[in-house]
């Protein structure tokens, strides 16, 4: 079964305005982070925002933000007053917590596409 | 720049040959991962070291090997290669192989590796 999962197909959105790409995940652990990192078209993988699952207020990083619905095991990423840099492939990631074997690796979703429109 | 530094940057090689791949992670990290990013099989978890030890594996191939030196840098070694081999490779550090935000793991820029 999919842990991460990232549905929408390509996303686009217009200069200046939010947008939100889904991501729902799916463990059986009550202590995991969420993740979420950006691919622009040269390759680099590059950290965003992170949400602890026992953390009460959605994490907030400058325009990015997490709506984290815990009991919907969702974890979006809201990016308020696009700009054309915010072109990318955005991946949700899920480290899972502690229990015997546990390890801090990520599990990656599939991506989306973001294209902003000038 | 995340301070992870990846060489080298591209790499062309043929079937059947043998590529290492380097890493020093941000100053002060000790844990490093490794991850293959292919369009069939998207972002995949290597392997992980910290602090000189061998802590996790995940889907990484016989073919392939890894270590962290003391001065923590890490090395992936890649042998018999074939051309489903090729794909992005990353590695990231992270402060500690614990939890919590403290953990985030932080990307090289990656190599790019094409097996002909």
């Amino acid at each position: 079964a999919q842990k991460i999962t990232q549905t929408q197909p390509g996303m686009f959105v217009q200069e200046k305005e939010a947008v939100t790409l889904d991501c729902t995940y799916d463990t059986s652990d009550q202590s995991y982070g969420l993740f979420w990192y950006k691919q622009p078209s040269s390759g680099e993988m590059i950290f965003l925002i992170y949400q602890g699952s026992y953390d009460e207020q959605n994490a907030t990083e400058g325009r990015y933000s997490l709506n984290f619905q815990k009991a919907r095991k969702s974890a979006n990423l809201v990016i308020s007053a696009s700009q054309l840099g915010d072109s990318a492939m955005y991946f949700c990631a899920m480290r899972e917590g502690r229990r015997p074997g546990a390890n801090s690796k990520l599990t990656f979703g599939k991506g989306i596409t973001l294209s902003v429109r000038p | 720049d995340s301070g992870v530094t990846q060489t080298p940057k591209h790499l062309i090689t043929a079937t059947g040959q043998r590529v290492t791949l380097r890493c020093s992670p941000r100053s002060g990290d000790l844990s490093v991962y490794w991850y293959q990013q292919s369009l069939d099989q998207g972002l995949q978890f290597l392997i992980q070291y910290y602090n000189g030890e061998e802590r996790a594996k995940g889907n990484i191939l016989e073919r392939f090997s890894a270590q962290q030196f003391p001065d923590l840098h890490s090395e992936l070694n890649l042998s018999s290669l074939e051309l489903g081999d090729s794909a992005l490779y990353f590695c990231a550090s992270s402060s500690r192989q614990g939890l919590g935000a403290a953990d985030t793991q932080y990307f090289g820029p990656g190599t790019r590796l094409t097996v002909l």
